[in-house]
């Protein structure tokens, strides 16, 4: 496709289950990131991916969450054993390579995440 | 510390007036990105524009000017003749030379009056 597509749109999951959220950039796009927005709030950045290089862990709130990138292209975001503060939506996103501070960010539409 | 400031939660703006949101940040680098995203409720991200820290003119895509005031280090938004389609949230981000996220600010959420 032409733009960052993300699924599943919506999950709903119980406290204490885990769950994956995918993430496919636009292809070419060396640079994928991945962000959190609460409810009614601005985006938290999680975890950036640029290449082969090892990824920037510094965003994630918690050893709860993880996330890779197989093949330079799909990103999975992964959170283990949930819970209802996790919920929100998350947001992934891809660029060319960061190299400068001008490189606009496509976004994906977002999985939203209810954790009951 | 990088830090970017909404101060405007809520905006309201008549139809085909312009609208000026604000947005100010903190850094210490020199060398910086200032971007606009809007999101309709939809949910999409999507770029307006973007004003780099050495540019030494005002950043203008279309129905958009960005208002970089680099002394004041403000970077507010122009929107020129307001539509009904321009109701969304705002948000301004920085992303600084060498850091690999970008910062957002709260957003300030905009709607258009007919």
């Amino acid at each position: 496709g032409a733009g960052v597509s993300q699924s599943p749109s919506n999950k709903v999951t119980e406290k204490g289950k885990d769950v994956e959220l995918r993430c496919d950039p636009i292809s070419g796009h060396t640079a994928l990131y991945w962000y959190r927005q609460s409810l009614g709030q601005g985006l938290e950045f999680l975890i950036y991916f640029q290449g082969n290089s090892a990824p920037d862990k510094s965003g994630l709130p918690s050893d709860r969450f993880s996330a890779e990138r197989t093949g330079g292209s799909v990103s999975t975001l992964t959170i283990q054993r949930t819970q209802q503060e996790d919920s929100a939506v998350y947001l992934c996103a891809s660029s060319f390579s960061s190299g400068t501070t001008h490189n606009e960010q496509f976004f994906g539409p977002g999985t939203r995440l209810t954790v009951l | 510390a990088q830090k970017i400031t909404q101060t405007q939660p809520g905006m309201f703006v008549q139809e085909k007036e312009a609208v000026t949101l604000d947005c100010t940040y903190d850094t210490s680098d020199p060398s910086y990105g200032l971007f606009w995203y809007k999101q309709p409720s939809s949910g999409e991200m999507i770029f307006l524009i973007y004003q780099g820290s050495y540019d030494q003119q005002n950043a203008t895509e279309g129905r958009y000017s960005l208002n970089f005031q680099k002394a004041r280090k403000s970077a507010n938004l122009v929107i020129s003749a307001s539509q009904l389609g321009d109701s969304a949230m705002y948000f301004c981000a920085m992303r600084v030379r060498g850091n690999n996220d970008m910062r957002f600010g709260a957003g300030t959420r905009l709607t258009v009056k007919p």
